[in-house]
């Protein structure tokens, strides 16, 4: 069973651009969930989204937004960057609602400059 | 609000010992999961273990164990065995059972482990 894909790997963007990055979870699993992961803030929650609907979000402001596809497929952009948006970004899946294992991507690691 | 506590910025260990990695967490929800994750250079996140609240037995899983005191609000991951590939950062994680908050996990700093040879 193919594992958790995170595409692009790695993506440099200048400042006041804007970035799509885009998470394949494990067939079968519903809940896809980013975080953002920085050396000063740690891992933190963006947002979930579970059959297409956002469950749940962070403490993140609006320039930070997804979606998800009926695919499962879900994607996270971020709008008018900021050298601090530089961090690895992790997505995670899930199968469901009550199921505890979350396995994770590679991650993307977005560099703003 | 949830919180988790890594007091340990980083530990040495030597090969073939043990090393327990200290978590404490912090929530009024009495249903919660605790879970520890293991990141290489390479930045995936690997699940290592998981222990339910609810739970009467510590778990375990091959070198990994975790050492949970309810009462302490304490969740140790502790590494049976180390070898020169546990070397990574670790996190402790945890999740509340409930609908409202989904699948979120709130991660501690996290514990960078080196093992020497």
């Amino acid at each position: 069973k193919a594992g958790v894909t995170q595409t692009p790997r790695y993506l440099i963007k200048t400042r006041g651009q804007q970035v799509t990055l885009s998470c394949s979870p494990i067939s079968g699993h519903r809940s896809v969930s980013w975080y953002q992961q920085t050396p000063g803030q740690g891992l933190q929650f963006l947002f979930e989204y579970f059959s297409e609907t956002q469950r749940n979000k962070g403490n993140f402001p609006g320039r930070f937004s997804g979606r998800q596809f009926s695919n499962s497929r879900s994607e996270m952009n971020v709008s008018t960057l900021e050298l601090g948006d530089s961090a690895l970004y992790l997505c995670a899946s899930s199968a469901g609602t009550v199921s505890y294992e979350q396995y994770f991507g590679p991650g993307t690691r977005l560099t703003v400059t | 609000a949830q919180k988790i506590t890594q007091t340990q910025p980083g530990m040495f260990v030597q090969e073939k010992e043990a090393v327990t990695l200290d978590c404490t967490y912090d929530t009024s929800d009495p249903s919660y999961g605790l879970f520890w994750y293991k990141q290489p250079s390479s930045g995936e996140m690997i699940f290592l273990i998981y222990q339910g609240s609810y739970d009467q037995q510590n778990a375990t899983e091959g070198r990994y164990s975790l050492n949970f005191q309810k009462a302490r609000k304490s969740a140790n991951l502790v590494i049976s065995a180390s070898q020169l590939g546990d070397s990574a950062m670790y996190f402790c994680a945890m999740r509340v059972m409930n609908m409202e908050y989904g699948n979120k996990l709130v991660f501690g700093a996290g514990t960078i482990l080196r093992v020497k040879s």
